[in-house]
């Protein structure tokens, strides 16, 4: 089956830094990419969909400053939380898909900030 | 618009039992449903899905659900309950596949010995 990695699969930043997250499709074309938002025990938030060569498309209440996201190749997204605090910290899950087909899921980056 | 509800935020069942986890749908569309598992601090791993074919859907550890239209429902079932099955459980609607994901607040699944 389709393989989506993420990375890191964990990261604890300082308090005002930014960290950048990877979510890659190993084995197909990856059109389009979600990002989402999970906080403990909850269900996940869509962040934003981001389509290939195209500027991402945010959901309502989600600061696109802040949540910076590139996808420049068909294998690769990149989510880039800006100026982080404490209360970005979450589990970050991104999913991609190929044109019509199903939506495959990364393994998550747990985003601890200090 | 569309969404699904999950009844019930934990549920308990002795390892042998039946398990039941509950998802109700809202859609204006012919929905795609999807069941997820989650395990703490990965990501999500695909049970099963429905995509207009089948109604009675199996996936995989022994899961199935059934796609019931009048009662806009897609409940996720096992007949035997394994201590491995303990985890997350989310039930996710779509118009498409591929499209935008539309997830329940999820079921916690508590297997007790």
């Amino acid at each position: 089956g389709a393989v989506v990695s993420q990375h890191p699969s964990w990261v604890i930043c300082k308090s005002g830094t930014s960290v950048k997250i990877e979510c890659r499709s190993l084995d197909f074309q990856a059109t389009t990419m979600f990002w989402y938002r999970q906080f403990p025990k909850q269900s996940l938030m869509l962040m934003a969909t981001s389509n290939e060569g195209s500027k991402a498309t945010y959901e309502q209440g989600v600061e696109k400053d802040k949540f910076l996201i590139n996808h420049a190749s068909l294998t690769l997204s990149t989510l880039t939380v800006t100026s982080a605090h404490p209360e970005d910290s979450s589990f970050y899950i991104c999913s991609a898909k190929e044109l019509y087909n199903e939506q495959f899921f990364g393994p998550g980056t747990r985003l601890t900030v200090l | 618009a569309q969404s699904v509800t999950q009844l019930g935020s934990h549920v308990s069942v002795s390892e042998g039992a039946l398990v039941l986890l509950r998802c109700n749908y809202s859609s204006s569309v012919p929905p795609y449903l999807f069941w997820y598992v989650q395990y703490p601090n990965q990501g999500l791993q695909l049970l099963l899905k429905y995509t207009s074919a089948a109604t009675l859907v199996k996936g995989i550890n022994g899961f199935e659900a059934e796609f019931k239209k009048s009662e806009t429902s897609f409940h996720l079932t096992k007949p035997s309950a394994h201590m491995s099955d303990a985890a997350e459980y989310f039930c996710a609607v779509s118009d498409v596949p591929g499209n935008q994901f539309y997830f329940g607040t999820g079921t916690s699944l508590t297997v007790i010995p």
